[in-house]
Order: structure tokens, then sequence, then C-alpha cells
């Protein structure tokens, strides 16, 4: 049973557009949302993460939205740049010493 | 701070043959955890612990063993390789406490062939 679904698989945006990736959870008691940067050959890096008390976290062109009542959180990626062309992970957890559950990951390539 | 640290890189084994992938981290996280990627799959965890002498399986962890002997160290090994075990294995630890809590660091990762 997949606990956090991601779409889309893969996505392309030109330079300058924004860049949108959603997932959708299951487990209600799941309270860190995090998303996850991997280059090529390099291993997945934290981009930015949100807790369900907020519904929208922003830093820099990164923009969390998040709908508790709908059980989905998303990433917009504003004005994507080619180095922003990776593949990028949501993640889900319970805060603690509780395992991440990732989704199956977005392969983002940003065209000039 | 090193971080998190593998080795080998790269790794090709032959059906049928053992092997240990060995994870060390210097930021003296107690969380530490064993996933493997594979095209399409995302990250399945494979093992994690808690702390020193504390292991527990995750969504794929046969043909998988772990121990967790100090804090720093999380060896993964392959009792009998196979070739549905050819894939990219990361190792990650996190701290669940303090001002970067929950922020899970990665490895640069293992790629493991299995012929």
């Amino acid at each position: 049973q997949q606990q956090v679904k991601q779409s889309p698989q893969s996505l392309i945006v030109q330079k300058g557009g924004i860049s949108i990736i959603n997932c959708a959870y299951e487990n209600t008691a799941f309270d860190y949302f995090p998303w996850y940067q991997q280059f090529p050959g390099k291993g997945p890096a934290l981009l930015i993460a949100i807790r369900p008390d907020v519904s929208e976290k922003k830093e820099g062109r990164f923009t969390i939205s998040f709908n508790k009542s709908a059980k989905q959180f998303s990433l917009h990626i504003m004005d994507s740049q080619p180095g922003d062309s990776a593949t990028y992970f949501c993640a889900a957890s319970i805060i603690g010493n509780t395992p991440l559950v990732f989704g199956k990951g977005t392969r983002l390539s940003v065209i000039a | 701070n090193a971080g998190v640290t593998q080795t080998p890189k790269f790794q090709v084994l032959k059906t049928g043959q053992s092997m240990t992938l060995q994870c060390a981290q210097d930021m003296n996280h107690e969380y530490m955890s064993w996933y493997r990627q594979d095209p399409g799959m995302g990250l399945r965890l494979i093992h994690y612990s808690v702390g020193a002498g504390i292991t527990d399986q995750g969504e794929v962890p046969n043909g998988y063993n772990v121990s967790r002997s100090t804090t720093e160290d999380f060896p993964l090994r392959l009792l009998s390789a196979a070739p549905s075990q050819t894939s990219v294995y990361f190792c990650a630890s996190r701290n669940p406490r303090g001002q970067r809590y929950n922020e899970q660091f990665f490895g640069p990762g293992t790629r493991l062939t299995v012929l």
C-alpha cells in the first residue's frame, strides 16, 4: 500500500515558468512533510519542509502548499531555471524516530 | 564534518556472493536507515535503526541484514546476492531532536550490480 502518491512522474517546464509537483498522503497521523531534491549521481538533499499547522511555506523560489483536509501538499518552483533540473521526492512521517515514507519521485527538466 | 559516508561507490557481484555495504556518520545521529532506489520506484526503506543495538525492518528487508553496534556505523549485509538486488543503495541519518530535527541526511550512494 503506497502511503504517499506523487505526480507527475516527469515534467518539462520552460525556463522562467512555474513547476508544480503534487503529493497525496493517506495516514492522518503524519505531521512532517519534506521535499527532497536529487541531482544525478548524488544522494537526495532536503529542499524544504512543512508542518501541518501552516498552509504554506516559502523559501526563495520554492513554496510548499499544504491542504490538510484534502491530505495533499505540493511543491511550486517559481521562475524555474535549468539548474533546477533534478528529481524531486515528497515524503511524510511522524516527527521522531519513525521512518520517512517517500513518493516515487518526479523528474523535472527545465529547458531554455 | 564529513556527514554520511558510504563505501564502496560501485560494486559488481556474482549471484550468490555476499558483501557488506559500509555506512558511517559523524554527526552523532541516533537514527540511521538504508534505502534502495530503483527506476520508477522511488526510495524504498530496507532497514532502520533508532540507536545502537536497535534495528527494525522497513518495506523491503528480505535478503538484507543489518546491525548497529555503534552510533556511527550502520553496515548493510547482502547474504546471497541476487540480480533483483541490483540497485543504488543510500544510507541516511537524522537527529530527531535539536534545531534541525527530522532533517535526514543522505550519503552519496553505492551502485550495486549483481550478475
